[in-house]
């Protein structure tokens, strides 16, 4: 089976842009989660989909949204965005959401200046 | 109380040491256990896990130990070669608002002087 895919893997922005990333789960996986890894600041949970409907939440602000799709890839999306929005984005996909295994992709390097 | 605090921050071992990374929990509802591994450029792959009921989990040379009455469980690298340096998070599963989910450590950035 094909991994996580992320797209793209690097992208560069402005302050004040918005940016959407995309995460192409494994196949036949129903939740995706998403995560920002900052130096230092480990992985950060953002949120996560399942089945099209967001399950959890974690502790970021509004500007942070994401969505997923009928096919179980998903969106996120920051808008306004801020130089403390430099990071690696990372997404991770597992069968049914039980909190066992995820699976992660390579993640998307988002630089903002 | 969730969360899980991993240390050290950063750890630097000679080639054919053993390296040990240790972390802590608080919530005794945690039931599972896993460590993370990932190299740069990648994202974190799982590597061994362990649950409650188990003291030790052995799988060739990376060993987790769980102390459930110390809330404490560590990762531990027999023989550390080079090809081990990357970062390990410790994480727990831990029953959120409506379903299960991982609680993380904030990761050891490991590495193996040859």
């Amino acid at each position: 089976k094909a991994g996580v895919t992320q797209t793209p893997r690097y992208l560069i922005k402005t302050r004040g842009q918005q940016v959407t990333l995309s995460c192409s789960p494994i196949s036949g996986h129903r939740s995706v989660s998403w995560y920002q890894q900052t130096p230092g600041q480990g992985l950060q949970f953002l949120f996560e989909y399942f089945s099209e409907t967001q399950r959890n939440k974690g502790n970021f602000p509004g500007r942070f949204s994401g969505r997923q799709f009928s096919n179980s890839r998903s969106e996120m999306n920051v808008s306004t965005l801020e130089l403390g929005d430099s990071a690696l984005y990372l997404c991770a996909s597992s069968p049914n959401g039980e909190g066992y295994t995820q699976y992660f992709g390579p993640g998307t390097r988002l630089t903002v200046l | 109380q969730q969360q899980v605090k991993q240390s050290p921050q950063s750890l630097i071992v000679q080639k054919g040491g053993i390296s040990i990374i240790n972390c802590a929990y608080e919530n005794t509802a945690f039931d599972y256990f896993p460590w993370y591994q990932q190299f740069p450029g990648k994202g974190p792959a799982l590597l061994i896990a362990i649950r409650p009921d188990v003291s030790e989990k052995k799988e060739g040379r990376f060993t987790i130990s769980f102390n459930k009455s110390a809330k404490q469980f560590s990762l531990h690298i027999m023989d550390s070669q080079p090809g081990d340096s990357a970062t390990y998070f410790c994480a727990a599963r831990a029953l959120g608002d409506s379903n299960y989910q991982l609680i993380w450590g904030a990761g050891t950035k490991l590495i193996i002087k040859p």
